[in-house]
């Protein structure tokens, strides 16, 4: 089973900053990566899939990139409903496995 | 429009098996590419990846769970049933399904919060 390890668990920054995530996997899982947005009380929405692909609907602000074992999420100047958490995913192998997430807070 | 929404008990007890739908619209489980997964959530805590159902039935499960879990679907009425035997208070959740097209979980329901407890 493929671990996926998301540093840092907190990221503490203000509104207009950017943010940027990162999601290690155990091996590589060659570009089949989504990140996922999860806001409290609602449902995870996909925000990017194979490593740098924006969902429908997702603002241009937020981007991914990485290869092989190591992956990072951008968001380029946070807005307010960003603050949130946030999760990366692997769909390289069975079974599918998250992160263990990251939070972002307003610091 | 793309719908999925969660039906089950909201409360089990421990030894007893869970059964969960998962009724979905917008799309079928017919078409290529096509799958239905189950992700679930302990309260505070890190999604957990379930199971999937693919639209030519194949099927793929949690290493840790596979023993517990069984995922099938019903074509005719645009479900899926995911159901777990022997629940345990470690097993209280929110349990969400979602579509997975062409291996992306892009459209989620809102999840049903399932709780063990005697």
């Amino acid at each position: 089973e493929i671990v996926l390890t998301q540093s840092p668990a907190t990221l503490s920054l203000s509104p207009g900053e950017r943010a940027t995530l990162s999601c290690r996997a155990s091996q590589s899982i060659n570009n089949f990566l989504a990140w996922f947005q999860q806001k409290p009380g609602q449902a995870p929405r996909l925000l990017i899939y194979d490593t740098s692909s924006r969902a429908t609907g997702i603002p241009a602000r937020f981007s991914g990139s990485g290869s092989g074992t190591d992956f990072t999420l951008t968001i380029s100047s946070l807005e307010p409903e960003d603050f949130a958490l946030y999760y990366c995913q692997q769909r390289s192998n069975w079974p599918r496995t998250f992160g263990q997430g990251t939070k972002v807070e307003i610091k | 429009q793309v719908t999925l929404r969660e039906s089950g008990p909201a409360l089990v007890k421990p030894t007893q098996t869970l059964t969960l739908t998962c009724t979905f619209s917008g799309f079928s489980l017919t078409t290529g590419g096509m799958s239905v997964s189950w992700i679930r959530q302990p309260p505070g805590k890190a999604l957990e990846w379930l199971a999937l159902i693919d639209w030519n039935d194949d099927k793929h499960y949690i290493t840790s769970l596979k023993t517990r879990l069984t995922i099938s679907k019903d074509t005719s009425k645009n479900q899926v049933v995911l159901t777990m035997t022997n629940m345990d208070p470690v097993d209280t959740a929110t349990y969400y399904c979602a579509r997975t097209y062409y291996w992306n979980d892009d459209y989620w329901g809102q999840g049903i919060l399932v709780t063990v407890s005697s």
